[in-house]
C-alpha cells in the first residue's frame, strides 16, 4: 500500500464550489506539506505543517486553508474555487530526521470551470 | 528571478548517449541541494542529493559549484527509462522548505 495517498485523484468543479482535498501517510512523519504544480512553474508550496498545532503559509497560500486533524492527515481546502486554480496538486511529508527528503503522494488533478 | 532556474528542454537523446543539464540558483545562503525525478503524470521522487564534493550513484554524477551557483546532472549509457523530468531543488540552511526548479524534461530514444 501506498505511505502517502490523497483523494479524490481527479476533480472537476465549478467556479464558486468549495472543495477538499485530502492527503494521509503511514509514514509516521511530523512534517507535511501541499504544493502545486502547473506547466512551466514548477511545484510551489501552498502550506505546510510540522504537527499537529503548525501550520504555516507557503508562498501562494492566499485562496487556500488546510487543516491538520492529526498526525496522519492533511486537508487543503478551497473555499470558492476559481478556474485559475485548476492544477496537479501534490501532498508530501518528511520526517524530523531527514527533513529534506520528501515523499509526494500521487497527485490530485483539479480542473474549475 | 526565479529562485531556482533550470532550461525546460525537451531534451532528446539516443539511447546509451551521456547527457547533462544544469540548474541555476539565485540565493547564496541555499545549502543543500538535490536532484528529484518526475515521470510523466506521477509523482516527484527523490533521485539524489547534491554535495559539495560531488557524488555519483551508478550511471548518475551530481555536483555543486557553489563559486558560479549552479548544479548540475550527468548521465551516463543513458536508458530509454531514464525519460523523466528533473527537477533541480534548493533548501536555504535554517529554512523549513525546499524550492523546487520547473523541471528539464529529458527523452530518451531507441
Amino acid at each position: 500500500d501506498a505511505d502517502v495517498t490523497q483523494t479524490p485523484r481527479n476533480r472537476i468543479t465549478k467556479t464558486g464550489k468549495r472543495i477538499m482535498l485530502e492527503c494521509s501517510q503511514t509514514k509516521g512523519h511530523d512534517r507535511m506539506y501541499w504544493y502545486r504544480q502547473d506547466p512551466g512553474l514548477g511545484l510551489r508550496l501552498i502550506y505546510y505543517s510540522f504537527d499537529v498545532k503548525d501550520i504555516n503559509k507557503g508562498e501562494i497560500s492566499d485562496g487556500y486553508s488546510v487543516s491538520r486533524q492529526a498526525q496522519a492527515k492533511f486537508s487543503l481546502s478551497l473555499e470558492s474555487a476559481i478556474p485559475n486554480q485548476t492544477a496537479l496538486y501534490f501532498c508530501a511529508t518528511s520526517g524530523s530526521a531527514d527533513q529534506e527528503t520528501q515523499y509526494f503522494g500521487p497527485g490530485t488533478r483539479l480542473l474549475v470551470l | 528571478r526565479k529562485e531556482v532556474e533550470q532550461d525546460p528542454g525537451p531534451f532528446n537523446v539516443p539511447e546509451g548517449a551521456t547527457v547533462a543539464f544544469n540548474c541555476t540558483y539565485s540565493n547564496s545562503a541555499s545549502q543543500s541541494f538535490f536532484w528529484y525525478r518526475q515521470d510523466c503524470r506521477k509523482e516527484p521522487k527523490l533521485l539524489m542529493s547534491v554535495y559539495s564534493s560531488g557524488n555519483e550513484d551508478g550511471r548518475f554524477t551530481a555536483q555543486l559549484n557553489r563559486a558560479s551557483q549552479y548544479i548540475s546532472l550527468l548521465i551516463r549509457d543513458s536508458k530509454l527509462s531514464d525519460s523523466a523530468t528533473y527537477l533541480c531543488v534548493g533548501k536555504v540552511q535554517g529554512a523549513q522548505k525546499l524550492v523546487f526548479g520547473q523541471g528539464t524534461r529529458l527523452t530518451i530514444n531507441p
